[in-house]
């Protein structure tokens, strides 16, 4: 059985910074790509960024782009998502999702989220 | 970027009952790349149908997709207690990766 588990949401500050993680298991890991997608309160869906399966070509949303990093470590099953320069409109709950990445990319098993919450 | 428009916002319908959800995106989706998730309150959501007509491992068959091009239509046969929840698009055929803006099925 597929299981991801986020951590290290919380509250910060705008401007502040601040580093997701994903634990993943029950599949080979380093063969999939992985995927950040965001739900603000009350919101809908938000795609955030995605990264492949191997060395890891990446990709962003126009709206974190050159304020967000995605990254995986392999051996360690783990997707994470550097968050810098927080603003106010990150406030979202933050999935992380294993990829299937056949020409283009949806997302088959997801975690519970991760609350980021930026606020003065 | 291609934008996915749901409708309706809000679907009341009773168990047993059909439901069809529509998703219209303003560019032609390639290759039928459109998939549907449905969530409920406080989880996570859940992948139902991707390739626009493939339901997911575990999905029952009472869930179909169809469609191509722009117009695309979740249809659940039967309602159970269990469906009703929100439901999302989402494309995946040009960059950025978008999704609906979501409808709600409620009793």
């Amino acid at each position: 059985e597929v299981q991801l588990e986020e951590s290290g949401g919380g509250l910060i500050q705008p401007g502040g910074s601040l580093r997701l993680s994903c634990t993943a298991s029950g599949f080979t890991f380093s063969s999939f790509a992985m995927s950040w997608v965001r739900q603000a309160p009350g919101k809908g869906l938000e795609w955030v960024s995605s990264i492949g399966y191997g060395v890891g070509s990446t990709y962003y949303a126009d709206s974190v782009k050159g304020r967000f990093t995605i990254s995986r470590d392999n051996p360690k099953n783990t997707l994470y998502l550097q968050m810098n320069s927080l603003r106010a409109e990150d406030t979202a709950l933050y999935f992380c999702a294993q990829t299937i990445a056949t020409g283009a990319w949806y997302f088959a098993s997801w975690g519970q989220g991760a609350q980021v919450t930026v606020s003065s | 970027e291609n934008v996915l428009t749901q409708s309706p916002g809000t679907l009341s319908l009773s168990p047993g009952e059909r439901a069809s959800l529509s998703c219209r995106a303003s560019q032609s989706v390639s290759s039928t790349y459109l998939a549907w998730y449905q969530q409920k309150p406080g989880q996570a959501p859940r992948l139902l149908i991707y390739g626009a007509s493939n339901r997911a491992t575990g999905i029952p068959d009472r869930f179909s997709g169809s469609g191509s091009g722009t117009d695309f239509t979740l249809t659940v046969s039967r309602l159970e207690p269990e469906d009703f929840a929100f439901y999302y698009c989402q494309q995946y055929g040009s960059a950025p990766l978008t999704f609906g803006g979501g409808t709600k099925v409620e009793i």
